[in-house]
């Protein structure tokens, strides 16, 4: 079954505006949550990743907000612009079983309309 | 510095055939990895390596078999092609335990098989 579960499956917002993905999961000793962009035709890269112990994280225009009790995390892109125009997944990993292995969600396709 | 690169980028395969997708990072990452995505379904993992001579199984393990005789290579062997194997492969490649570290993503090798 889907670890994590991400939606919505596409979005299109106009430039400047905010892009929101949300995430979900039921495994509670997931302790690293990593956001990954993947251009067309490319392979996926890491956006930005936040740890359990803090509610939120920003850099530049992205942001992760962090819900442990509801088992939530979300990105938010502010002033989206074009070249945001990408597929967006949520991951989750138990760094304790030292391997890194990353459960992926299904993926967001972002259009950002100039 | 390449990065993690993986050859061929396209391949058709028949019903039964089989082939070996090939991998290298060139970085001296202890940790790799081999996923698959489909449409709609995110990356699956389906084998890892924490080094050299180790390699395990991930979520998706059937119908491939790994070997990682050195740091720098971990090919991906499909010995009987089933349509069900069509799909898009990616290798990635990431530093030691401990993380969390980012994992590295090769361009991807597109399969079809018929």
């Amino acid at each position: 079954q889907q670890q994590v579960k991400q939606s919505p499956q596409s979005l299109i917002v106009q430039k400047g505006g905010i892009s929101i993905i949300n995430c979900a999961y039921e495994n509670t000793a997931f302790d690293y949550f990593p956001w990954y962009q993947q251009f067309p035709g490319k392979g996926p890269a890491l956006l930005i990743a936040i740890r359990p112990d803090v509610s939120e994280k920003k850099e530049g225009r992205f942001t992760i907000s962090f819900n442990k009790s509801a088992k939530q995390f979300s990105l938010h892109i502010m002033d989206s612009q074009p070249g945001d125009s990408a597929t967006y997944f949520c991951a989750a990993t138990e760094l304790s079983t030292g391997a890194n292995n990353l459960f992926f969600g299904t993926g967001t396709r972002l259009t950002v309309i100039p | 510095n390449a990065g993690v690169t993986q050859t061929p980028k396209f391949r058709i395969l028949k019903i039964g055939q089989s082939m070996t997708l090939q991998c290298t990072q060139d970085m001296n990452h202890n940790y790799m990895y081999w996923y698959r995505q489909d449409p709609g379904m995110g990356l699956k993992l389906i084998y890892y390596s924490v080094g050299a001579g180790i390699t395990d199984k991930g979520e998706v393990p059937n119908g491939y078999n790994v070997s990682r005789s050195t740091t720098e290579d971990f090919p991906l062997r499909l010995e009987l092609a089933a349509p069900s194997q069509t799909s898009v492969y990616f290798c990635a490649s990431s530093p030691h335990s401990g993380g969390p570290y980012e994992q590295y993503f090769g361009p991807g090798t597109r399969l079809t098989v018929t």
